[in-house]
C-alpha cells in the first residue's frame, strides 16, 4: 500500500539552525511528491514539489528514490517558518498526507 | 479569484439532524475533493470528483453524501451523523489531477452532539 511517513512528530530548532525534516514513501510507480504546510489559524497550503521544483520560502527537497526519501530542508530557520509541515504523495487521483511534523523554531 | 471556498466555517449539529457543507472555486479547476482532519492528524481523503463525476469514494460512509452540482461547486450532504464524525472538513480542487497543485480551503470544523 502507498504510505508516507514522517517520523519526528516535533522538531525543535533554534533561529539560524539548519533545519531537515524527514519523508520517506512506499511506492511501486514513480512517485510525485509534495511538501504541503499549515501555519497558524491558516489553510493548508503548498510548499514544494517535486515534479516542478517550485518552492517557496527558501525550502528545498531532493528525492532519493534509493532511499525512497524526500526530506525537506532549509539553511537558515526563521522564527516565521513555524508550522505543521506535511509530507504528501500523488498517484492517479488519490492524495495521502503522511502524519505531519510540527516545528517549532526558537528566537 | 484564486481560492476554495468553505460555507460554514463552523456547525454544530445534533445526530438526527441533516445539513449540508459548501464548497466553491471559480478557477477553472475540474477536480474537487473533500478531506477529514481529526486535531492534531493529517488530511484523509474521503471523495474525489473529476469532471463533475465522482470517482474515489475512499469507503466512506453512506451518512456522508457528496454532490457536484457543476464545476465550481462541491457539496457534502450530512445526515444521522455520530459524535466521532466531529472533525474539520477541508475542501480542496485542483486543474485536472492530484498531480497538480491543490488548493485548500480554510474548512468547516464540524461538532456533532
Amino acid at each position: 500500500a502507498q504510505r508516507v511517513t514522517q517520523p519526528e512528530k516535533l522538531l525543535s530548532v533554534f533561529k539560524g539552525a539548519p533545519v531537515e525534516l524527514k519523508c520517506n514513501y512506499s511506492y511501486s510507480g514513480s512517485p510525485e511528491l509534495f511538501w504541503y504546510v499549515q501555519y497558524s489559524r491558516q489553510r493548508l497550503q503548498l510548499l514544494l514539489r517535486h515534479i516542478s521544483r517550485e518552492s517557496i520560502k527558501g525550502f528545498t527537497a531532493d528525492l532519493n528514490k534509493g532511499e525512497t526519501s524526500f526530506h525537506l530542508k532549509k539553511p537558515f530557520a526563521q522564527e516565521e517558518d513555524s508550522a505543521m509541515y506535511y509530507c504528501a504523495l500523488a498517484y492517479g487521483q488519490n492524495f495521502v498526507f503522511g502524519p505531519g511534523t510540527r516545528l517549532s523554531v526558537l528566537p | 479569484d484564486t481560492e476554495v471556498t468553505q460555507t460554514p466555517k463552523h456547525l454544530v449539529m445534533g445526530m438526527t439532524n441533516k445539513k449540508s457543507l459548501k464548497c466553491e472555486q471559480h478557477m477553472g479547476h475540474r477536480a474537487m475533493y473533500w478531506y477529514k482532519q481529526k486535531a492534531k492528524k493529517p488530511p484523509e481523503l474521503m471523495f474525489v470528483y473529476s469532471y463533475e463525476k465522482l470517482s474515489i469514494n475512499e469507503s466512506v460512509p453512506s451518512r456522508f453524501s457528496p454532490e457536484c452540482p457543476n464545476s465550481s461547486l462541491l457539496n457534502l450532504h450530512l445526515h444521522a451523523l455520530q459524535p466521532e464524525d466531529s472533525a474539520l472538513y477541508l475542501c480542496a480542487s485542483s486543474f485536472d489531477r492530484a498531480v497538480e497543485k491543490l488548493f485548500f480551503g480554510s474548512g468547516t470544523q464540524l461538532s456533532v452532539l
